[in-house]
């Protein structure tokens, strides 16, 4: 079946822009997760949907990153006033997990390449 | 310290040879483990999941020792297309449902 998919691949952007990056998890998936790997770093989690419950937002680097997700389905990542520093590649991952669960494997999409001019 | 670290590499890894690496965490409340692959510029894809002391898929093997709070992953017959970086992933469901990853650990497998 269809994996997760993420829009745009790539996106430039000036500093100061807003920007939205989509992601479209694997149908069924109860738990929606949002990364982003920078050069030469490992991957930093930012925010983490599950099921009508609160988003946990502990990994939100700054009030400037925000996200939803619309139906249980379908999530945005909006990054406001972007600053070089935000330059990463942004992952989307989906899950089965549900509340508190061991059984927590994690499907990437592709990413979104964020480049801050 | 790291809650989860990986030796960078890169592991240089003759043709056919077998290789075997590891991953320490630091909390012993983590639960889940998970070995991932990343190629280069391209996306994380689960390798292996762990969640008692150890799996087996083919020539790959994981191994979890929670007294030393390391999981190893080891590679049997290693062919060319295994050169990646293997990420290591761990979960504590009590802390919400996120995964946080080591850094990786770079693999070269060469003729």
């Amino acid at each position: 079946g269809a994996g997760v998919s993420q829009s745009p691949s790539n996106k430039v952007t000036e500093k100061g822009k807003d920007v939205e990056l989509r992601c479209d998890p694997i149908s069924g998936h109860t738990a929606l997760y949002w990364y982003r790997q920078s050069l030469g770093q490992g991957l930093e989690f930012l925010i983490y949907f599950q099921g009508n419950s609160a988003p946990d937002k502990s990994g939100l680097p700054s009030d400037r990153f925000s996200a939803e997700r619309t139906g249980g389905s379908v999530s945005t990542l909006t990054i406001q006033r972007t600053q070089q520093e935000d330059s990463a590649v942004y992952l989307c991952a989906s899950s089965y997990a549900t509340g508190t669960s061991v059984y927590n494997e994690q499907f990437f999409g592709p990413g979104t390449r964020l480049t801050v001019l | 310290r790291k809650e989860v670290e990986q030796d960078p590499g890169p592991f240089n890894v003759p043709e056919g040879a077998t290789v075997a690496f590891n991953c320490t965490y630091s909390n012993s409340a983590s639960q889940s483990f998970f070995w991932y692959r990343q190629d280069c510029r391209k996306e994380p894809k689960l390798l292996m999941s762990v969640y008692s002391s150890g799996n087996e898929d083919g020539r790959f093997t994981a191994q979890l020792n929670r007294a030393s709070q390391y999981i190893s992953l080891l590679i049997r017959d290693s062919k060319l297309s295994d050169s990646a970086t293997y990420l290591c992933a761990v979960n504590r469901p009590a802390a919400g449902n996120k995964l946080t990853f080591g850094g990786g650990t770079r693999v070269l497998v060469k003729p």
